[in-house]
């Protein structure tokens, strides 16, 4: 199956908020309101932040959110900290599969 | 304290065989899936293949059925993921993960494959 389609980079100041798109069809994202999201800083294992579409698991900052539209699911940083700088994946159930499928992943750079 | 503790750095010539484990402690390890991502250098997550340890019923990604193999020992609560003929573009970092209806809440910290002749 296909990765989901995400922008390779997005970028913000501190303070600001920046959203990472995530892009795939009806047999995945659409769907179904099962996506999630991982961080991973370099070297590191990646970390659920979002799952469900919106739900945060414990310990995870407010300052994550998810939502969706369509076949496109979003994750909105807001209030951007130097320590949010990662990689951001998003993951979806998918019906072509019997296995999640992870979108291209983002680079968030913190200005 | 869930905690998923995977074996050491692996440094392997082509060819060779190779089985790396997951050792799951603080949960029950036969009521949840573990997976298996592959992230090759400076590229991306992908799923390779998931068990669930309390029948070892097992699933494969299309892109890596029939060239690696999934098992688990839930007597040690360990997953495995093994090569029979390693090749250079196995290189890659492998995390395990406990996966509940498709999430993964928890992570190993990975365990570094490198194959070089």
């Amino acid at each position: 199956q296909s990765a989901l389609t995400q922008p390779a980079s997005v970028s913000g100041s501190p303070g600001q908020s920046i959203t990472i798109s995530c892009t795939g069809t009806s047999s995945d994202v659409g769907g179904y309101n099962y996506v999630s999201w991982y961080q991973q800083h370099p070297g590191k294992a990646p970390k659920l932040m979002i799952y469900d579409v919106s739900n945060r698991p414990s310990g995870v900052s407010n300052r994550f959110s998810g939502s969706k539209s369509g076949n496109t699911a979003s994750l909105t940083i807001s209030g951007l900290q130097a320590e949010d700088e990662a990689d951001y994946y998003c993951s979806s159930y998918t019906s072509s599969s019997t296995l999640n499928v992870f979108g291209t992943g983002t680079k968030v750079t913190v200005l | 304290e869930v905690q998923l503790v995977q074996s050491g750095a692996e440094v392997k010539k082509p060819g060779e065989s190779l089985k790396i484990s997951c050792k799951g402690s603080g949960y029950s390890f036969t009521s949840y899936w573990i997976g298996w991502v592959r992230q090759m250098p400076g590229k991306g997550l992908e799923w390779m293949g998931i068990i669930y340890p309390g029948d070892s019923d097992t699933r494969y990604s299309p892109s890596f059925q029939g060239q690696v193999t999934i098992s688990a020992d839930k007597s040690i609560s360990t997953a495995y993921l093994q090569w029979s003929s390693l090749k250079a573009s196995d290189t890659a970092m492998y995390y395990c993960a406990r996966v509940l209806d498709g999430v993964s809440g928890y992570w190993g910290q990975g365990t570094l494959v490198t194959v070089s002749s």
